[in-house]
């Protein structure tokens, strides 16, 4: 049962236009929400994040907007570039569960994103 | 050095070697994770160490085994792995009251 979900594998955008990727999840406990970028041969590093008392977080060119209702998330990168090229995950956690679920993350399976010049 | 490291960066095993993987982190944090990345799955954590205590173990196969001998060292011992545990292995960690989660570079183990 996955928590997380990413349903686009991929995404292929334009230099300078929009790109959105997606998230949804099904537990009602998770209350942080956080975005990693990964490169090949690299580890995932952290992007943005957004607690679940917000719902919107603006860093630069990236948004991460929350819609607890729906259990959907999305970042927005505005405008894309081809450096943005890389695998976006979606991660999740119940820090709010006594404060013992800080680290253990859920992930999603991952986005590729692809900027064209 | 910063960050996380992890070595080996790339490993190939026989289904009955010994084997360890290493990571340390450079960041004074005081949580450090092992997580694992199959083919097409998502990142699953396997094992939680907060103050070098294990704190969380998520169904892991003894054939896997942590050691964590300070706050800022992590081992993952292997023994008599199976070809589907040929995975990216990545180490990560956080202070232990953080939801930010660096991770390191990983290892890429493949096991014949």
């Amino acid at each position: 049962d996955q928590q997380v979900k990413q349903n686009s594998p991929s995404l292929s955008v334009q230099e300078g236009r929009i790109s959105i990727l997606n998230c949804d999840y099904t537990n009602s406990m998770f209350d942080y929400f956080l975005w990693y970028k990964k490169y090949p041969a690299e580890g995932p590093t952290f992007l943005i994040s957004i607690s679940s008392i917000k719902d919107k977080n603006e860093d630069g060119r990236f948004t991460v907007f929350l819609n607890k209702s729906a259990k959907h998330l999305s970042l927005h990168i505005v405008p894309s570039q081809p450096g943005d090229s890389a695998v976006y995950f979606c991660a999740a956690s119940a820090y709010g569960a006594g404060g013992t679920s800080y680290g253990k993350l859920t992930f999603g399976q991952g986005t590729i994103l692809t900027v064209h010049p | 050095e910063t960050g996380v490291t992890q070595t080996p960066r790339h490993l190939v095993m026989g289904m009955t070697n010994k084997k360890s993987l290493k990571c340390e982190q450079h960041l004074g944090h005081n949580a450090m994770y092992w997580y694992k990345q199959s083919a097409k799955k998502p990142l699953e954590l396997m094992f939680v160490y907060n103050f070098k205590e294990q704190t969380e173990n998520n169904s892991v196969p003894s054939r896997f085994s942590p050691e964590c001998p300070n706050s800022s060292h992590l081992f993952l011992h292997l023994h008599t792995l199976q070809p589907e545990d040929s995975a990216l292995y990545l180490c990560a960690s956080s202070q232990d009251s953080g939801q930010l989660v660096n991770f390191g570079p990983g290892t890429r183990l493949l096991v014949l």
